[in-house]
């Protein structure tokens, strides 16, 4: 099946700063979703992004399919975007399943 | 107020008993999805239901059971045969009937065995 990757696994911030998030993948991909999971355990839908740049606020992402990876990038950090991070996707195929990467735990510190 | 709920939000179960997490959704999307999550972990898929009276498994299915009787309710049942249940557990939708659609979560059940 496919491979998900996600790096680095985890990262510290001071509050302010700016990082960038990793999914590299294994195969052709026609979805591919950024989530952020909160402290209590809900999945907030980031992006939906299987190609392109799409902007959201401080975050935005990039993905681009033909190399395999995609990016994800948090501007001026607040603590409230401390969680962890997953990427996810499904190979091209009308029923490919999604396989989450493991995450990459983001701390950030005030 | 569209979304997805699940309940209930925590859960213990004493060995050898079975148990159902419910999952409701008002979205009308299609397609349903449980997921289980470990410590530390990515999230796994056990079963997904495309349409109504279907439902296919997924990859960690021994132990699980699922019903789609209606288009917004996919309950899971935990049953005695699941060696490891304690864990959390998060259901999903869809629209369409596509597995690559974008997914939606509800907010979790935390199930404990003790």
């Amino acid at each position: 099946g496919i491979q998900v990757e996600q790096s680095p696994p985890d990262l510290i911030l001071q509050e302010g700063a700016n990082s960038t998030l990793r999914c590299n993948f294994s195969d052709s991909v026609n979805n591919l979703q950024w989530f952020h999971q909160n402290p209590w355990g809900q999945l907030i839908n980031l992006f939906y992004i299987p190609s392109g740049t799409k902007q959201n606020g401080r975050l935005s992402a990039t993905t681009v399919a033909t190399e395999r990876y995609s990016l994800l990038y948090i501007s001026s950090s607040q603590t409230t975007d401390s969680g962890v991070y997953f990427c996810a996707v499904a190979i091209t195929g009308a029923n490919s399943k999604l396989t989450f990467g493991k995450g990459i735990t983001l701390s950030v510190r005030p | 107020d569209g979304g997805i709920t699940q309940s209930p939000k925590y859960l213990f179960r004493k060995e050898g008993q079975n148990v159902t997490l419910s999952c409701e959704q008002n979205l009308n999307h299609d397609a349903m999805y449980w997921y289980r999550q470990d410590p530390g972990q990515g999230l796994r898929l056990i079963y997904y239901s495309q349409i109504v009276n279907d439902f296919q498994k997924g990859d960690i299915a021994e132990g699980y059971s699922v019903s789609r009787e209606k288009k917004e309710s996919f309950p899971l049942t935990v049953t005695s045969a699941q060696k490891n249940p304690t864990a959390f557990y998060l259901c999903a939708s869809s629209m369409g009937r596509f597995l690559y659609n974008e997914q939606f979560f509800g907010p979790g059940t935390r199930l404990t065995v003790l």
